[in-house]
């Protein structure tokens, strides 16, 4: 089966500017998550979705940041306008059930760098 | 509060030599705990997963872990390192609610 792909796999933006990152989860996961490593730190949660809705979006660091999943399939996450400090690897994952039971398959990243 | 502490930021290992990754977890009760690794250019891979049973957990690439409840503890172990363990390695946990709490990783050079 196909895995979580993300794209794109690098970004480079200037600050202010808007960019927008794609996660295609794997097909039938309805949850799907979004995190974040900035440069010397953990990996961190941002949104939970499971099919469209939003379960948990308490990681969000702040209204610059809009996670969407219409139609339950893929999830966009866009930064508007992005600042210095988004700069980071941003991973999406998916699962098969919201309990962790079956784990949660991650995608490559976007490596997301504001100059 | 919920965490996870990866005490070693950096590992230099021989190749053909054993491996240990610390991992130790704060929590109130026992949560699921996982591994991952992250080989370059590669996103964040599976290596076993701990829910409840047998404390010793066998997972791919010849990696296996141990929770200790009373050491609040989840190290991973491997046998024989080979040069393509060289990578960096993910102890996170899943307590109430649906997100992984990760540690900071642990960076496994292989020398050979």
């Amino acid at each position: 089966e196909a895995g979580v792909t993300q794209f794109p796999s690098h970004s480079v933006i200037e600050k202010g500017q808007t960019v927008t990152l794609r996660c295609d989860p794997i097909s039938g996961h309805d949850n799907l998550y979004w995190y974040r490593r900035v440069m010397g730190k953990e990996i961190k949660f941002l949104l939970h979705f499971v099919k469209e809705s939003k379960q948990d979006e308490s990681g969000m660091p702040n209204n610059r940041f809009l996670a969407e999943r219409t139609g339950g399939t893929y999830s966009t996450l866009k930064v508007q306008p992005a600042e210095l400090e988004d700069s980071g690897v941003y991973f999406c994952a998916s699962s098969l059930s919201d309990s962790g039971l079956y784990g949660y398959t991650f995608g490559s990243g976007t490596r997301l760098t504001v100059v | 509060a919920q965490s996870v502490t990866q005490p070693d930021i950096h590992i230099t290992v021989s190749e053909g030599a054993s491996l240990e990754l610390r991992c130790n977890y704060s929590y109130g009760a026992t949560p699921y705990l996982f591994w991952y690794v992250q080989s370059p250019g590669q996103g964040l891979q599976l290596l076993l997963k701990y829910f409840s049973g047998d404390t010793l957990v066998q997972g791919i690439k010849g990696f296996e872990a141990e929770f200790k409840r009373s050491q609040s503890s989840f190290n991973l172990r491997k046998p024989s390192v080979h040069w393509s363990d060289a990578a960096e390695y993910f102890c996170a946990f899943k307590a109430a609610g649906n997100k992984l709490t990760f540690g900071g990783g642990t960076r496994v050079l292989v020398k050979p």
